[in-house]
């Protein structure tokens, strides 16, 4: 159980247009959900998190009307990344807490990779 | 702020060798968890062993247990009998328990190459 997806797993666009990442869990009910960016070979940065039927909380630095989280309900949530730029290639990588269960349980999913050309 | 170290950018031993990873944090709380993920080539996060600060025992999982020193702000992971499927990055995180702060932080990363 307690298993995590992305859609779509990888994606590449043109610069200027917009791109949506969808971020489901697929057996349990996710109150939190966590949004991080993995440059290669750099770490897990986490960009924002988001609670189902509420505004998400971006982390410093992370442009929130570009990287734009919608947590619509209890096993969806969506980074919309608009107008992209190169510089917004990256790997992202979502992951869910549960409805119930231990608050330190986190489960990933199995990432994003965006080209912008 | 917390903070996560992990010193070893990467790290290579033979097959069936034991291996240890080092992390050391920064955290002013006093009850917290550590944790070690692992990250093969497939980019999957996968959770490799879980500490809780309150717990002075050490955690095992099979192959893989810690040294938590916690005065010393310590978190080292050791891998025993070492298999070609450890070959990974893995990455050090530290958990709050405070309101606000219950998000993961995560060290820089060792790069582990298990040879044949």
């Amino acid at each position: 159980g307690a298993v995590v997806s992305q859609h779509p797993s990888w994606v590449i666009c043109k610069s200027g247009t917009s791109v949506k990442i969808e971020c489901r869990s697929l057996d349990f009910q996710a109150t939190t959900m966590f949004w991080y960016r993995q440059f290669p070979k750099q770490s897990l940065m986490l960009m924002a998190t988001s609670n189902e039927g509420s505004k998400a909380t971006y982390e410093q630095g992370v442009e929130k009307d570009k990287f734009l989280i919608n947590h619509a309900s209890l096993t969806l949530s969506t980074l919309t990344v608009t107008s992209a730029h190169p510089e917004d290639s990256s790997f992202y990588i979502c992951s869910a807490r549960r409805l119930s269960g231990p608050s330190y349980e986190q489960y990933f999913g199995p990432g994003t990779r965006l080209t912008v050309t | 702020a917390q903070t996560v170290t992990q010193s070893q950018p990467e790290m290579s031993v033979q097959e069936a060798e034991t291996v240890t990873l080092s992390c050391t944090y920064d955290t002013s709380e006093n009850n917290y968890y550590l944790f070690w993920y692992k990250q093969p080539p497939s980019r999957q996060m996968i959770l490799v062993i879980r500490q809780e600060a309150y717990k002075q025992q050490n955690a095992t999982e099979n192959r893989f247990s810690v040294n938590f020193q916690k005065a010393a702000k310590s978190f080292s992971l050791k891998i025993s009998d070492s298999q070609l499927g450890d070959t990974a990055m893995y990455f050090c995180a530290f958990r709050g328990r405070l309101q606000g702060a219950q998000k993961l932080v995560f060290g820089q990363g060792t790069r582990l190459t298990i040879n044949p």
